[in-house]
């Protein structure tokens, strides 16, 4: 089976723009997950879909917002970007059931300027 | 809330050496364990999982045990290479309503192995 994929894996922004990212997850998988990992705080859980729902929400602005399609494909966006979400944003998939381990995709490197 | 806590790195050993990292958890109920791994500019790749205590997750020569009674998920392996350099995490499986769940992730080991 082909892994999650994330598109774009890097990308350059200036403050004040908003930004999508996009996640597709392994074929048969209906959750997404969401994770933000900066040098500072570490790996941060953003927000969960499952089946187009947003189950779990971490503590993030309302900036930080996402989407679930009907084929299990998310995007999540930021807007009004700051410096401080310069970061390495991380999605992952698994089936939503079972033994809680997710799959993640290598990551789209966002810097903010 | 959940919580994990791994030992402070960086960790650097010479190759064939026994490597330990240390991980300790805070939860309610029943989490399940896990041991992520990541090479530089590259995502997490699951290293192996405990889904209950005394549960032994094990994967590429890596061990761990799942040990309720001391909230542990120490990460071991007898001899390491030059290639397990990379920053290792340990994960909880937090569970909320709906069945929704996260990811909690310790602060991540730099692991350097040398020839």
């Amino acid at each position: 089976k082909a892994g999650v994929t994330q598109t774009p894996r890097y990308l350059i922004k200036t403050r004040g723009q908003q930004v999508t990212l996009s996640c597709s997850p392994i074929s048969g998988h209906r959750s997404v997950s969401w994770y933000q990992q900066t040098p500072g705080q570490g790996l941060q859980f953003l927000f969960e879909y499952f089946s187009e729902t947003q189950r779990n929400k971490g503590n993030f602005p309302g900036r930080f917002s996402g989407r679930q399609f009907s084929n299990s494909r998310s995007e999540m966006n930021v807007s009004t970007l700051e410096l401080g979400d310069s970061a390495l944003y991380l999605c992952a998939s698994s089936p939503g059931t079972g033994g809680g381990e997710q799959y993640f995709g290598p990551g789209t490197r966002l810097t903010v300027t | 809330g959940n919580s994990v806590t791994q030992m402070e790195g960086p960790v650097t050993l010479s190759e064939e050496a026994f490597l330990t990292i240390n991980c300790t958890y805070t939860a309610t109920g029943y989490p399940s364990l896990f041991w992520y791994v990541q090479y530089p500019g590259e995502g997490l790749q699951l290293l192996l999982k405990a889904t209950k205590a005394d549960d032994k997750g094990s994967n590429k020569g890596f061990e761990a045990t799942y040990r309720k009674e001391t909230t542990s998920f120490h990460l071991e392996k007898g001899s390491v290479q030059v290639s397990d350099s990379a920053v290792y995490f340990c994960a909880l499986s937090d569970w909320g309503i709906q069945g929704a769940q996260k990811l909690v992730f310790g602060q991540g080991t730099r692991l350097t192995i040398n020839p």
